[in-house]
């Protein structure tokens, strides 16, 4: 099993551009999330997808769409890039949201290196 | 509202020393708690999670942390640090009664050294 994959691993944009980060999970969870991590001030979320067909937003959602595109992709979109941007981003997965009594833990992608110039 | 908070940037040990990184919570009941680890350019592992039960919870790579209510803290520990320990380590938490069934919150994260 692959776990979590995200590509690309590394991108620089220039203000202005548009790009969409792809994450994609064989494990067959049903919640996926896009985390954006900073210097001091840890990982912050941005959307997430409860089930197939679902997504909310997070703590930091403007700026950036997301797609659940079936069970194992859920990809997150930059219409419009600003330096503020710039940052790692981190698509994770888990078996569900915590719900009942229960909370999985959530596996993580290796991430992606965004500069936007 | 739930929050985690790492009080500790960074923690510096020898190796062969004993290690503790820093987690309060603030959440209204009972709470989820989790910590992970994030070793350069790599995603996040998870370590170990309290939901319920033993206070004392065991983990991974020798890791283990300890719930206590009353100071709403959830340090992580090991014995004897590695220096493979190095890393940057994350707490975690979620209060079950949140009926929006939302994610977890992570705190900003505690970088820690192991000097061999």
């Amino acid at each position: 099993n692959a776990g979590v994959t995200q590509t690309p691993k590394f991108q620089v944009l220039k203000t202005g551009q548009s790009m969409t980060l792809q994450c994609a999970q064989d494990m067959n969870h049903n919640s996926m999330y896009w985390y954006r991590q900073d210097p001091g001030m840890g990982l912050r979320l941005i959307y997430y997808s409860a089930s197939e067909g679902t997504t909310d937003k997070g703590e930091v959602p403007n700026g950036y769409n997301v797609s659940r595109l079936n069970k194992r992709e859920f990809s997150l979109r930059l219409e419009s890039a600003a330096p503020s941007q710039t940052s790692v981003y981190f698509c994770a997965s888990s078996e569900a949201l915590p719900a009942g009594g229960v909370s999985y833990e959530q596996y993580f992608g290796p991430g992606t290196r965004l500069t936007v110039t | 509202a739930q929050s985690v908070a790492q009080p500790e940037d960074q923690v510096n040990v020898a190796e062969g020393n004993p290690l503790t990184v820093k987690c309060t919570y603030s959440v209204s009941g009972n709470p989820y708690l989790f910590w992970y680890v994030q070793y350069p350019n790599r995603g996040l592992q998870f370590l170990l999670k309290y939901i319920t039960g033993d206070n004392l919870v065991k983990g991974s790579y020798g890791f283990e942390a300890e719930f206590n209510k009353s100071q709403t803290s959830f340090h992580l520990k090991k014995p004897s640090a590695l220096v493979s320990d190095s890393a940057l380590y994350f707490c975690a938490v979620r209060d079950p009664r949140n009926s929006g069934n939302t994610p977890l919150v992570f705190g900003k994260g505690t970088r820690l050294s192991v000097i061999a």
